[in-house]
């Protein structure tokens, strides 16, 4: 069963609008929260995390949301650009465990120009 | 600085061949990881190696598939013998002592293996 679930595969948005990106989790464990892009034949790029103690996390253009009694967060990119054009995971580990992470399966943002 | 390098970049072997993938991690980093993308899924871990040490291969799927870090340096993935489901991208990431969350990890571009 997945414990991290993007359950958006696609969104298309228009270049300067806002993407929201949409991730829900199950394991009460995670307490870290990281957002990955990932171009076509490159490995995933770290973006930006958040932990459990803060709702919210801003870098840039980038913003992520936290809402822990509902198990989501969710990735804003304000305004979007058509570079940003990627597939977006989300990701969730336990400081209290091992070190590895749980993703999603991700999802394709396509910015229109 | 150079970054997580892979090879191959793709692979294509038969059922039960032998196939070994090699992972370099950036320079100084003890953390290596090794974590495999099927048919455009979740991405799921490997395993863990802390310097030479396996730390953690939970997500190892079976004793066909055998992670080595020679001298806490690079690391070999071999899977013998392959089978069609082990078809995917497999990715290495490493990352320096500390917390990988805050930070994240640096990801190798893959290998993308396709067993027929």
């Amino acid at each position: 069963d997945q414990q991290v679930k993007q359950n958006s595969p696609s969104l298309s948005v228009q270049e300067g609008r806002i993407s929201i990106l949409n991730c829900d989790y199950t394991n009460s464990m995670f307490d870290y929260f990281l957002w990955y892009k990932k171009y076509p034949a490159e490995g995933p790029t770290f973006l930006i995390s958040i932990s459990s103690i803060k709702d919210k996390n801003e870098d840039g253009r980038f913003t992520v949301f936290l809402n822990k009694s509902a198990k989501h967060l969710s990735l804003h990119i304000v305004p979007s650009q058509p570079g940003d054009s990627a597939v977006y995971f989300c990701a969730a580990g336990s400081s209290g465990s091992a070190r590895q992470l749980t993703f999603g399966s991700g999802t394709q943002l396509t910015v229109l120009p | 600085e150079a970054g997580v390098t892979q090879f191959p970049s793709h692979s294509v072997i038969e059922k039960g061949q032998t196939v070994t993938l090699r992972c370099d991690p950036i320079s100084g980093h003890d953390n290596l990881y090794w974590y495999r993308r099927v048919m455009g899924k979740e991405i799921k871990f490997l395993l863990h190696f802390v310097k030479e040490s396996k730390q953690d291969e939970s997500g190892m799927p079976n004793n066909r598939f055998l992670a080595e870090r020679t001298g806490g340096t690079y690391s070999t993935l071999k899977v013998q013998p392959a089978e069609l489901e082990d078809s995917g991208v497999y990715f290495c990431a490493s990352s320096q002592g500390g917390d990988p969350y805050y930070y994240g990890y640096t990801f190798g571009s893959g290998t993308r293996l396709t067993v027929v």
